[in-house]
C-alpha cells in the first residue's frame, strides 16, 4: 500500500484564481514526480524532485510552479488558473534507486471555469 | 525522443477469455520497461517491470510480460480476465542509470470485460 497523498481530489475554480495541489508521502523518499494527464491520454512528467530544495521542469512545459522544502512534501502550484490547466495532476514518488517502484497518489482533478 | 505505443485504445474481453495487451517503444538503448494499471478515481499501481534477465515476467494480479528486444516490445497478458481487471493500462519506459524514474508512458489501453 503506497503512503501519497494528493488534496484536494477534486476541485472546480474560476478563472484566474491561484491554486495549490499539495502531495505527501511518508516513505521517505527523495525522489517525487508530478505527471499531467489529460482524459485519454498519456501521462507526461512536469515537474520532478530529486530531493530537497531540488526541483526540475520535466519534459512537457507547464506553467506550474513547485517547491520541496520539506522531504515529505511536494506541493503544486498555479499562480493564475486557465481553463487549459483543466486536467488530472498525479503526485508520485520514489527512493534514490534507479528504477525502483515508483509511487502514485490518487490525483487531482482539477477543472478551471 | 523516446516514445511508447499502445496501438489499442480500447480492448473489450469476456471474463475468463485470455488477455494481451500491446506495446512498443522507440528507445536509444534497452529502458527500465514497466506496466501500471489505472481504476477509475484511483492512482497508478505497478503490475510488474523489467530490468534485465529473464524476459519473461509475473507480475501481480496473474499477469505477465514478455520483453522482446527485436520487436522493441513489452506486451502484456493474462491467461483468464477477471470483472475485476477492468481499468485502464499504461505501459512506461524509462532510462538506465541516474534517470532511471523519469518515466515516458504511452496513451493508454482501456480495458472493459463482459460477462
Amino acid at each position: 500500500e503506497a503512503d501519497i497523498y494528493q488534496t484536494p481530489r477534486y476541485l472546480v475554480i474560476g478563472t484566474g484564481k491561484k491554486i495549490t495541489l499539495e502531495c505527501s508521502q511518508t516513505m521517505g523518499h527523495d525522489k517525487m514526480y508530478w505527471y499531467q494527464q489529460d482524459p485519454g491520454m498519456e501521462l507526461h512528467l512536469i515537474h520532478y524532485s530529486y530531493g530537497v530544495n531540488s526541483t526540475e521542469k520535466g519534459d512537457l512545459s507547464s506553467e506550474s510552479t513547485v517547491s520541496r522544502i520539506r522531504t515529505e512534501h511536494f506541493p503544486l502550484t498555479l499562480e493564475s488558473a486557465r481553463p487549459s490547466h483543466t486536467s488530472q495532476y498525479l503526485c508520485a514518488s520514489t527512493t534514490g534507486v534507479p528504477g525502483n517502484t515508483i509511487y502514485f497518489g490518487e490525483g487531482s482533478w482539477l477543472t478551471v471555469v | 525522443a523516446q516514445s511508447v505505443t499502445q496501438p489499442d485504445i480500447h480492448i473489450t474481453v469476456s471474463e475468463g477469455a485470455s488477455l494481451e495487451l500491446r506495446c512498443n517503444y522507440s528507445y536509444g538503448a534497452t529502458p527500465y520497461l514497466f506496466w501500471y494499471v489505472q481504476s477509475p478515481g484511483q492512482g497508478l499501481q505497478l503490475l510488474l517491470k523489467y530490468f534485465s534477465g529473464d524476459t519473461l515476467v509475473q507480475g501481480i494480479k496473474g499477469f505477465e510480460a514478455e520483453f522482446k528486444r527485436s520487436q522493441s516490445s513489452f506486451n502484456l497478458r493474462k491467461p483468464s480476465v477477471h470483472w475485476s481487471d477492468a481499468a485502464e493500462y499504461f505501459c512506461a519506459v524509462g532510462p538506465r542509470g541516474e534517470y532511471g524514474n523519469k518515466l515516458v508512458f504511452g496513451a493508454g489501453t482501456i480495458l472493459r470485460v463482459k460477462s
